[in-house]
């Protein structure tokens, strides 16, 4: 089955020690998202990629970077992890066409959950 | 900007009850609309849309009219599972799909 893959589903690192997180997709969208999400609160946009395209939200912290290798990989660094980043961070991708219409769905992956120590 | 608003939880029900989760929208132009539902330790799973007004999305029993003249995209399902219990969110999207718009969600939960 086509599908958003996010790897790992739980990571624990130390306070100021970089983390990388992995997202794959087999859908072969040409847009990639990266979403915070913090307990019992909407998903909240930290960037995206249309095709090599970077797209950074204006609240998006420096802390955060994001690389997309090519079309079916993309990742998200933070290069110095603080408590208030531990988070569940959601992956999603969506197709996009003629007009960008925007009436295409995104597509979710589990999420990897972030702890840090 | 647009944005989207949804009734708090949680929400709490029996087996079999009635539920109604309401979501209204503020946007410029035509967006579409959206249903996700999370469940714990997940990502969110694409419940249903709807693209233009007087569209009906449903699926799995729930439904949801595109509602442009209340600007409102309630979420409804005539007899809830205990399986339904999860957290459900209203989202809207531009004319862009970076500009994505998730309500705050609602906590469902379902007892036997």
């Amino acid at each position: 089955d086509a599908m958003v893959i996010q790897n790992p589903r739980y990571q624990v690192t130390q306070f100021g020690k970089p983390v990388t997180l992995s997202c794959s997709q087999t859908l072969n969208h040409n847009v990639m998202y990266w979403y915070q999400q913090k307990s019992s609160q909407a998903p909240k946009l930290l960037f995206h990629y249309y095709d090599k395209d970077f797209n950074n939200e204006a609240d998006t912290p420096d802390n955060f970077q994001s690389r997309r290798p090519n079309t079916s990989f993309c990742f998200l660094d933070i290069r110095s992890p603080g408590l208030g980043d531990a988070a569940m961070y959601l992956c999603a991708t969506s197709r996009d066409g003629p007009g960008r219409r925007g009436s295409y769905e995104q597509y979710f992956g589990p999420g990897t959950r972030l702890t840090v120590t | 900007g647009n944005s989207v608003t949804q009734m708090e939880g949680p929400v709490t029900l029996s087996e079999e009850a009635f539920l109604t989760i309401n979501c209204t929208y503020t946007a410029t132009g035509y967006p579409s609309l959206f249903w996700y539902v999370q469940y714990p330790g997940e990502g969110l799973q694409l419940l249903l849309k709807a693209t233009k007004a007087d569209d009906k999305g449903s699926n799995k029993g729930f439904e949801a009219t595109y509602r442009k003249e209340t600007t409102s995209f309630h979420l409804e399902k005539g007899s809830v599972q205990v399986s339904d219990s999860a957290v459900y969110f209203c989202a809207l999207s531009g004319r862009n799909n970076n500009d994505m718009r998730f309500g705050a969600g609602t906590r469902l939960t379902v007892k036997p």
